[in-house]
């Protein structure tokens, strides 16, 4: 156990939707990164926030947005949701925002029919 | 731009062997450091080792070490006496300014 946590394990929706997806860190932990992970594919860094401002920006949809609250924990939201937005989405987090380890959640795991 | 690239999508190996898996990357950075994960069957991202780019010892973490060659920008982990747990889906992992995962290789473990 990473000691991050991830809810909902698992969600199904249609398409056209919304929805919410959200992350608590590791104790201490001040920096949050979400992940997308296609079937069969490797890991595609989305976003991170750092002590609630964002910190770095990668492969995230227009359609997708995301935020840390004061008191750490972040959620990712996607919205008009597509079929290729199924997908394992991961959090992790990390003490600090440079070049630490990161700890992954066990992730949720996001079905659109 | 960064890039990783494992190009052995699937390896196998026998009980108590020695695997080797590659990892090559590119960067302009100087600064930054590496990994390698494992995700087995229940999807979760498990560390396996890391390396300071600075650093020019090699990693070791029990059975797991990894052979850094940065002017090669190179980066294998080497898994010794291998076990059946350690079948999963290994990630090696860039991060620097931005964070890049390979595209993974799949470990089997042959009784």
């Amino acid at each position: 156990d990473s000691g991050v946590t991830q809810t909902p394990k698992h969600l199904i929706t249609a398409t056209g939707q919304r929805v919410t997806l959200r992350c608590s860190p590791r104790s201490g932990d001040l920096s949050v990164y979400w992940y997308q992970q296609s079937l069969d594919q490797g890991l595609q860094f989305l976003i991170q926030y750092y002590n609630g401002e964002e910190r770095a920006k990668g492969n995230i949809l227009e359609r997708f947005s995301a935020q840390q609250f004061p008191d750490l924990h972040s959620e990712l939201n996607l919205s008009s949701l597509e079929l290729g937005d199924s997908a394992l989405y991961f959090c992790a987090s990390s003490q600090g925002s440079l070049q630490e380890t990161q700890y992954f959640g066990p992730g949720t795991r996001l079905l659109v029919l | 731009a960064q890039t990783v690239t494992q190009s052995q999508p699937e390896m196998s190996v026998q009980e108590a062997e020695t695997v080797t898996l590659s990892c090559t990357y590119d960067t302009s950075e100087s600064d930054y450091y590496l990994f390698w994960y494992k995700q087995p069957p229940s999807r979760q991202m498990i560390l396996v080792i890391r390396q300071e780019a600075y650093k020019q010892q090699n990693a070791t973490e029990n059975r797991f070490s990894v052979n850094f060659q940065k002017a090669a920008k190179s980066f294998s982990l080497k898994i010794s006496d291998s076990q059946l747990g350690d079948a999963a889906m290994y990630f090696c992992a860039y991060q620097g300014n931005q964070f890049y995962f390979g595209t993974g290789t799949s470990l089997t473990v042959i009784p």
